[in-house]
């Protein structure tokens, strides 16, 4: 079975911009969540869903956004970039609440 | 608000030894703690999910324990090898939103 799969994996954008991410859950998995995760620093959590709604926001500001899809397929959109959102976004999915988390390879998003 | 610390933040060791890591968590009551690992630049690998019931799980040359009642869980690896070079990570579930929160990692070298 494939893993948590995210796209794509690397990113180059300039300030002000929009970037959409997504991110494929493993296969029967319901739950999905999203983390910034800076240099050197652990992952910062920004979004979960469940069931295609959500089940919490990080503290993050509104120009950070996300949806689950009824495939439970989800996106991170990150609009006005700042070069602060210079990070490892990652992804992962567990079958329900509390469950085993498994995370993808992440995207590395650069901003310029 | 959950805090996680892990120390030490960095660990050079000969490969052989017998290592242990320490995560330490602020609010006992949590559902599970899980470890993880990361290669450089790259997702988060599970190693061991210890659900809030159990004291221990084991895998391989892993050990993790967890103590709800001091806030600490230590991942101890038994005959270190280069290819455990990594940064390990822990999460700390709690609260009702089924949320981890981070430790910043320990940076682990084994050198031959």
């Amino acid at each position: 079975d494939a893993g948590v799969t995210q796209s794509p994996t690397h990113l180059i954008k300039t300030r002000g911009q929009q970037v959409t991410l997504r991110c494929s859950p493993i296969s029967g998995h319901k739950s999905v969540s999203w983390y910034q995760q800076v240099l050197g620093q652990g992952p910062q959590f920004i979004f979960q869903y469940y069931e295609k709604e959500e089940r919490g926001r990080g503290n993050f500001p509104d120009r950070f956004s996300a949806r689950q899809f009824p495939n439970y397929s989800s996106e991170l959109n990150v609009n006005a970039l700042l070069l602060g959102d210079s990070a490892l976004y990652l992804c992962a999915s567990s079958f329900s609440d509390g469950a085993e988390a498994f995370f993808g390879q992440g995207t590395r998003l650069t901003v310029v | 608000k959950q805090e996680v610390t892990q120390i030490p933040a960095a660990l050079s060791v000969p490969e052989g030894e017998n290592l242990v890591l320490n995560c330490s968590f602020t609010d006992s009551a949590i559902y599970n703690l899980q470890w993880f690992r990361q290669d450089p630049g790259k997702g988060l690998t599970s190693l061991l999910l210890i659900q809030s019931s159990q004291r221990e799980q084991t895998s391989g040359r892993l050990n993790a324990s967890l103590d709800k009642s001091s806030g600490r869980s230590t991942l101890y690896i038994a005959a270190s090898q280069p290819g455990d070079s990594a940064t390990y990570l822990c999460a700390a579930g709690s609260g009702g939103s089924y949320i981890p929160t981070f430790g910043r990692g320990t940076s682990l070298i084994v050198h031959p």
